[in-house]
């Protein structure tokens, strides 16, 4: 069965880069049909997808964070990652790297979250 | 901006049916919007349901079911037991690319 697992520092200072590492087990992160989504959820409040990386590197960003996202894949490692730069406080949220399923058109297996708090 | 809206809340009895719904601000919501379902309790992540309108994950107990209602995405519930108990959002694909999620239902049992 797969499994995601986030990580990354909990705390980061304003106007900085938030990065986080997904890591896959279960199956590899460059099977064909799969794309990889990081979503996140402020808190006490709904979901908000940040962008999806596909099997052939392309990717798809929220345009309200286009121009601050990077989503990569290091296959190495079968890992997933996610940056944001210039982070403000509104940016404070559980975020999730999920699997997509391309033949089946939708999200299904999702990693436990991780929280990041954006603070001085 | 793209909208895509729940009820905020709804309340059923143990054993009931509830259907929730999704709906688009940019108009009907077709099978071509690829409609998902997750369900949420707190502290948890999200569990995928239904994806595709009406395709249900091996995990997915058979007393969700999910269709188009009305120009909308639904979401059923059947024989409401008291552990589903949860957030409910449901997610469009806007052009294959892009991914909005619903506003989010609050399911109470009572």
């Amino acid at each position: 069965q797969v499994q995601l697992q986030e990580s990354g520092p909990g705390l980061v200072k304003p106007s900085q880069t938030l990065s986080l590492t997904c890591t896959v087990s279960g199956g590899s992160i460059r099977s064909g049909g799969y794309y990889w989504s990081w979503i996140r959820q402020h808190p006490g409040k709904g979901l908000e997808w940040i962008g999806n990386i596909y099997y052939s590197g392309s990717t798809d960003y929220n345009p309200s964070l286009k121009s601050r996202v990077t989503i990569s894949v290091d296959t190495s490692k079968n890992q997933l990652s996610l940056k944001l730069t210039s982070v403000t406080a509104a940016d404070t949220a559980v975020y999730y790297c999920v699997r997509g399923d391309s033949d089946r058109g939708g999200l299904d297996y999702w990693g436990q979250g991780t929280l990041v708090t954006v603070s001085s | 901006q793209t909208v895509v809206t729940q009820e905020p809340s709804l309340t059923v009895s143990p054993g009931g049916t509830v259907t929730l719904t999704c709906a688009s601000s940019t108009g009907a919501v077709t099978s071509g919007y690829y409609p998902n379902w997750f369900q949420q309790k707190p502290g948890q992540a999200p569990r995928a349901l239904i994806y595709s309108t009406s395709n249900k994950h091996f995990w997915t107990p058979a007393r969700f079911s999910g269709s188009l209602l009305g120009g909308k995405a639904a979401l059923t519930l059947s024989g409401v037991q008291p552990e589903d108990e949860a957030e409910y959002y449901c997610l469009l694909y806007y052009g294959g690319t892009q991914l909005v999620f619903g506003t989010g239902t609050k399911v109470t049992v009572l």
